[in-house]
């Protein structure tokens, strides 16, 4: 069955840093791969996906990440973090027909 | 446009009341539709999904239990609510097997 794991349980950066979260994954066939963000009380909001294709992928609020294969990982970055990053993301894949799983998730703390 | 509504936002029940939840999507048909409960570091564990009316598969044995009595309605029941209830329920849609996940807002339940 697939995995998602999270190392990461918080990270802090400045604002205007480099943010990289880490995602990796096991799977037994092509990975559908998914970033999602979720503010306090809120449901989740998908920033980006990764079906197939080129392996650098575009994501809303500028966010982007990579699907490198050889290293089973799928990690989000944003080159410059704003105060309004701060929340809860989420890696996720889906794991066999009709279900999704996701990752423990990553806490994001942005210091001004 | 697609949209999810998901009520209540905030629930406060006794043990040993029922419960009831209700998740309706709008702007589509035959949606796949998904209950997951979200712990605090523990991320998102599925409890249903379903792909279609009357059709319910339960992915943990628990006190809950899910319906669908209508193509974009999907509730979360459950007889006698215990402790281990209590937290944060999302309901979700997609539209393929295939497509990314869609989140209500979420209820958060405190069962006291």
């Amino acid at each position: 069955a697939q995995s998602v794991t999270q190392p990461d349980i918080h990270i802090t950066v400045s604002e205007g840093a480099s943010l990289e979260l880490r995602c990796n994954y096991s799977y037994g066939a092509t990975p559908y791969l998914f970033w999602y963000v979720q503010s306090p009380g809120q449901g989740l909001q998908l920033l980006l996906k990764y079906f197939s294709g080129d392996t650098l992928v575009q994501g809303i609020k500028g966010f982007e990440a990579e699907f490198k294969r050889s290293q089973s990982s799928f990690n989000l970055r944003k080159p410059s973090v704003h105060w309004s990053d701060a929340a809860e993301y989420f890696c996720a894949t889906r794991s066999g027909t009709y279900k999704y799983i996701f990752g423990t998730g990553t806490r994001l703390k942005v210091l001004a | 446009s697609q949209t999810i509504h998901q009520w209540p936002a905030t629930l406060v029940q006794p043990v040993g009341s029922p419960l009831s939840l209700e998740c309706t999507v709008e702007g589509t048909s035959n949606p796949n539709l998904y209950w997951y409960r979200q712990a605090a570091g523990r991320g998102l564990q599925l409890l249903f999904y379903s792909v279609g009316i009357g059709q319910i598969s339960s992915e943990v044995p628990q006190n809950l239990s899910a319906s669908r009595p209508q193509d974009r309605q999907f509730i979360l029941s459950s007889k006698k609510l215990l402790l281990s209830d209590s937290g944060f329920y999302l309901c979700a849609w997609s539209p393929t097997e295939w497509a990314e996940l869609f989140f209500g807002s979420g209820t958060q339940l405190s069962v006291l």
